[in-house]
């Protein structure tokens, strides 16, 4: 099972939006509506952002949004702040029938300008 | 109030062993899918493996790198999840996470393999 496809970087100004990317395959993204996403702060345990593809937990700012398309899920922060300045990770469940049930994604750097 | 404390981290010789510990309260622990994730120094988040609850027969699974070293244990009577750790490589070094795969993580223990 690889790792889900994020790009390194995506920067934006404060005020913008921002869109990461998740791409995975048909066996993961592609076939359950699972695919959950972190924000990780230096030093810091993960922070869950987005479960279900586009459901907020509790206390979570509806700046951020997630979705899906195919094999490709996003998550979109509105309203850039600087503490949103993170590292965020997806993470997709895999099927219980499979060896490997769950997939993060390679991690993405979100710097505001 | 969910808590999840890791322990048992340390500093290990290649090809030696060691047995992490994750203390879990504020939750149905025996209910509950039990999950190590593991982060090397700059680098991203790594699923290690998994173990279910009772009512679903003890179910483990495990990533590719550490199939065949590595074994998730449980003990609801304690609320505790292990990670016994084999046969460790250099490349085991990171910071592992016990974590629901939600909202709940344990703050992380650093396991360094070298010489």
């Amino acid at each position: 099972q690889s790792a889900l496809t994020q790009p390194a970087s995506v920067s934006g100004s404060p005020g913008q939006s921002i869109t990461i990317s998740c791409t995975g395959t048909s066996s993961d993204v592609g076939s359950y509506n699972l695919v959950s996403w972190y924000q990780q702060h230096p030093g810091k345990a993960p922070k869950l952002m987005i479960y279900e593809v586009s459901k907020r937990p509790s206390g979570v700012s509806n700046r951020f949004s997630g979705s899906k398309s195919g094999n490709t899920a996003s998550l979109t922060i509105s309203g850039l702040q600087a503490e949103d300045e993170a590292d965020y990770y997806c993470c997709s469940y895999a099927g219980s029938s499979t060896f490997v049930p769950y997939v993060f994604g390679t991690g993405t750097k979100v710097t505001v300008l | 109030e969910v808590q999840l404390v890791e322990s048992g981290g340390g500093l290990v010789q290649p090809g030696g062993s060691l047995k992490l510990s994750c203390a879990a309260s504020g939750f149905t622990f025996s209910g509950s899918a039990m999950h190590w994730v593991r982060q090397a120094s700059g680098k991203g988040l790594e699923w290690v493996g998994r173990i279910r609850s009772k009512a679903n027969s003890y179910a483990t699974a495990y990533a590719a790198s550490v199939k065949g070293r590595f074994t998730i244990s449980r003990d609801d009577s304690k609320n505790t999840a292990y990670l016994q750790m084999n046969s460790l490589k250099t490349e085991d070094t990171a910071v592992y996470y016990c974590t629901r795969l939600g909202s709940d993580w344990g703050q992380g223990t650093l396991v360094t393999v070298s010489s």
